[in-house]
């Protein structure tokens, strides 16, 4: 797989459920962040964790990091039909450039 | 809150016309970026910007890009002879650190006809 890569491609819940979406990447990184992008909109940045920290919450979001697996997760706890939007990962591996993931597609259904 | 703007929102551009996206950055950032996404595709890394001077760029950014800072607010990205394979959604970021939160403007949509 490529650096930062999500999965499910596409996840679809009920209002009121939890999403879990899932980033791989394959080098060492300094961080990872996420990033929300509605349709044909701009990125909005989420949550940034470093490579020294293994959870970080904020809100109604929690993100793990697990450097010896090369993985994260980002749990929406709650879900509203607004999370419904596409989500990404992006590592920063200390080259002044991020590199995104393909991203996950949320639908909330109301 | 402050935000990263860019305009045009849209831009149709015949090919071979030479193009130029703007961009205002968080005022107080120092690092500033372009990143590029086709329809469907990832967000593709362009080009990062520090101290007045690329500090790093992709395979993407060719001799057909340059970016310039030409004061202190303005951030644009030069596109000197368009190809239709460079229609894509164009964004700006900018940083106040290395290695810290990138804010994204909207970003311009570029249509190559």
């Amino acid at each position: 797989s490529q650096q930062g890569e999500e999965d499910p491609q596409a996840l679809s819940i009920q209002e009121g459920e939890n999403a879990t979406m899932n980033c791989s990447y394959k080098t060492s990184i300094n961080n990872l962040q996420w990033y929300r992008q509605n349709s044909g909109r701009g990125l909005v940045h989420l949550i940034l964790i470093r490579s020294n920290e293994r959870e970080k919450h904020s809100g109604r979001l929690r993100v793990t990091l697990d450097t010896s697996k090369k993985s994260s997760s980002l749990l929406i706890t709650a879900s509203r039909a607004a999370d419904t939007a596409s989500y990404f990962c992006a590592t920063d591996t200390g080259r002044r450039a991020l590199t995104f993931g393909s991203g996950t597609r949320l639908q909330v259904q109301p | 809150e402050p935000e990263v703007t860019q305009t045009p929102s849209h831009q149709v551009t015949q090919m071979g016309q030479e193009v130029i996206l703007r961009c205002v950055p968080i005022s107080n950032h120092l690092y500033f970026y372009w990143y590029r996404q086709i329809l469907g595709q990832k967000v593709e890394f362009l080009v990062s910007f520090y101290n007045n001077e690329i500090s790093e760029k992709s395979e993407i950014f060719d001799d057909q890009f340059s970016v310039e800072r030409p004061d202190g607010s303005n951030f644009t990205l030069k596109i000197r002879s368009t190809k239709l394979e460079d229609s894509a959604m164009y964004f700006c970021a900018s940083s106040g650190m290395v290695y810290t939160e990138a804010f994204f403007g909207q970003g311009t949509r570029l249509t190559v006809v």
